[in-house]
C-alpha cells in the first residue's frame, strides 16, 4: 500500500533561517509527487508537482526536489507569511487518489 | 479563472441526520475527488467521479456516497451521521488522471 511520511511534524524557525522539510514515500509506480500548502481553516493550495527522480522545481523562496525514495522542500530565507502546514502527497500509476502525509507545521518567527 | 467552490462552508448536524455537500469544479475539469480531513487521520480519499461515473473509491462505509452531474458539479452525501464524521470535507478537481488536483476551501461539518 502507498505510504507517505513527513518529518519533522513541526518546525519553528527565525525569519531568514533556511531549512528543509522531508517527505519519504513508498508507492507501486510513481505517477507524481505533489506539494501543497495549507493555512488554518482553508483548503490545500498547490505548490509543485514532481514526476521523476532528479527533477527540481522552484517558486520564490521554495524549491522542491525528488529522489526515488524521498522529496525535500527547501525554504530559503523564509518570512512570517511562509508559516503554514506543508503537505506532501503521492499518486501511483493507474490511480486517481492522492495519498497524503500528515504534514509539517512550519512557523516562522519575525 | 474561478477556483473550486464548495457549499456550504459550515454545517452543524446531530447524530443520525444526513447531510449533502456540494462542489463546483474549475471550468473544464471533468474529474472531481472528495477527501476527508481530520486531526487524527489527516487527509483521506473518499471517492472520485469522472463523466458522471464513480471511478475510484476509498475505504469508507457505504454511508458515504456521491454523484456527479452532467456539468461536472458533484455532491456527496453522508447518511446516519456519527460523531466521528466531524471533519473538513474537501473537494478537488482536475482534467483527468495524473493532472494536478486543485482543492476547494472545504466544508466544515460538526456532528453533535
Amino acid at each position: 500500500e502507498d505510504q507517505v511520511t513527513q518529518s519533522p511534524e513541526a518546525l519553528r524557525l527565525q525569519e531568514g533561517e533556511s531549512s528543509s522539510l522531508n517527505c519519504s514515500y513508498t508507492v507501486s509506480g510513481l505517477r507524481g509527487l505533489f506539494w501543497y500548502r495549507q493555512d488554518p481553516g482553508k483548503g490545500p493550495e498547490f505548490l509543485f508537482t514532481l514526476y521523476s527522480a532528479g527533477e527540481e522545481k522552484e517558486k520564490e523562496r521554495l524549491k522542491a526536489t525528488l529522489t526515488k525514495k524521498e522529496s525535500f522542500l527547501h525554504i530559503t530565507a523564509p518570512k512570517p507569511e511562509d508559516s503554514a502546514t506543508y503537505l506532501c502527497a503521492v499518486q501511483g500509476t493507474g490511480a486517481q487518489k492522492l495519498v497524503f502525509g500528515q504534514g509539517t507545521r512550519l512557523t516562522i518567527n519575525p | 479563472k474561478a477556483g473550486v467552490t464548495q457549499t456550504p462552508r459550515y454545517l452543524i448536524k446531530t447524530r443520525g441526520q444526513q447531510v449533502t455537500l456540494s462542489c463546483s469544479p474549475i471550468s473544464g475539469h471533468r474529474s472531481v475527488s472528495w477527501y476527508q480531513q481530520t486531526p487524527g487521520q489527516g487527509l483521506q480519499f473518499l471517492f472520485e467521479y469522472f463523466s458522471e461515473t464513480q471511478r475510484n473509491k476509498g475505504n469508507f462505509p457505504g454511508r458515504f456516497s456521491g454523484r456527479q452531474f452532467s456539468n461536472s458539479r458533484s455532491e456527496m452525501n453522508v447518511s446516519t451521521l456519527e460523531l466521528g464524521d466531524s471533519a473538513l470535507y474537501l473537494c478537488a478537481s482536475n482534467r483527468d488522471n495524473g493532472d494536478t488536483q486543485y482543492f476547494g476551501p472545504g466544508t466544515r461539518l460538526t456532528v453533535l
